[in-house]
């Protein structure tokens, strides 16, 4: 059984369209986080939900929305794609609090024409 | 100054070797050290975690925290070429702010 599962998992797109990843854990865990590595391999926490109420919202875009339908859930819908948001995305859990280990999800990759 | 220093590599080493791992870091607010790995189109793992200072071991891995100079090292001994992947150090303090470094690639050779 696959902990961290997220689709899709290559995602090629034309500029300006819609798209969504979806990410669903098994683990029970109360956090979900949305993580960009750009192709310098630096991963960048973009927002973190916590029982589906957003806790950490970095500098991103508004293009970005994610929405967490229930804890066990955190879908990315990003608007307007740009050439700029190609990377590979990765969801991620924690049980949150002070004892927190990420358990990641395998990504991704969205590449915009 | 970042946040969170690791030299890039590639390290290239035989088989058998013992591999030393490093970043440094400027945030003394950090208490939680990790290093993750990371395979090829795969997502990060978690293989180390340590709180404070300190050296733990599991297996084959190390990992050494010293808050003192803001360094922290993953040693991995008997280094085989399954162990060829990225190796990404993180720390964060308590409430959800991890910061990762970007990574050392490492290569075992058979």
């Amino acid at each position: 059984d696959t902990a961290v599962s997220q689709t899709p998992k290559y995602l090629v797109t034309q500029m300006g369209n819609d798209k969504s990843i979806k990410c669903e854990q098994n683990l029970g865990h109360d956090t979900m986080y949305w993580y960009k590595q750009d192709s310098k391999k630096f991963l960048k926490i973009m927002f973190s939900y916590n029982n589906k109420e957003l806790i950490i919202n970095e500098t991103v875009p508004n293009r970005f929305s994610p929405k967490s339908p229930d804890k066990a859930h955190l879908n990315l819908h990003i608007n307007s794609l740009e050439l700029g948001d190609s990377a590979v995305y990765f969801c991620a859990s924690s049980l949150g609090g002070e004892n927190e280990k990420l358990f990641f999800g395998s990504g991704t990759q969205l590449s915009v024409l | 100054q970042k946040e969170v220093e690791q030299d890039p590599g590639p390290l290239s080493v035989p088989e058998g070797a013992i591999v030393s791992l490093n970043c440094t870091y400027s945030n003394s607010a950090f208490q939680y050290f990790m290093w993750y790995r990371q395979y090829s189109r795969k997502g990060p793992e978690l293989l180390m975690y340590t709180y404070s200072s300190g050296n733990k071991e599991d297996g084959r891995f190390t990992a050494q925290v010293d808050k003192s100079s803001k360094y922290i090292s993953l040693f991995i001994r008997d280094s085989q070429p399954s162990d060829s992947a990225t190796y990404l150090c993180a720390m964060s303090f308590y409430g959800q702010n991890f910061v990762f470094g970007p990574g050392t690639r490492l290569s075992v050779l058979p």
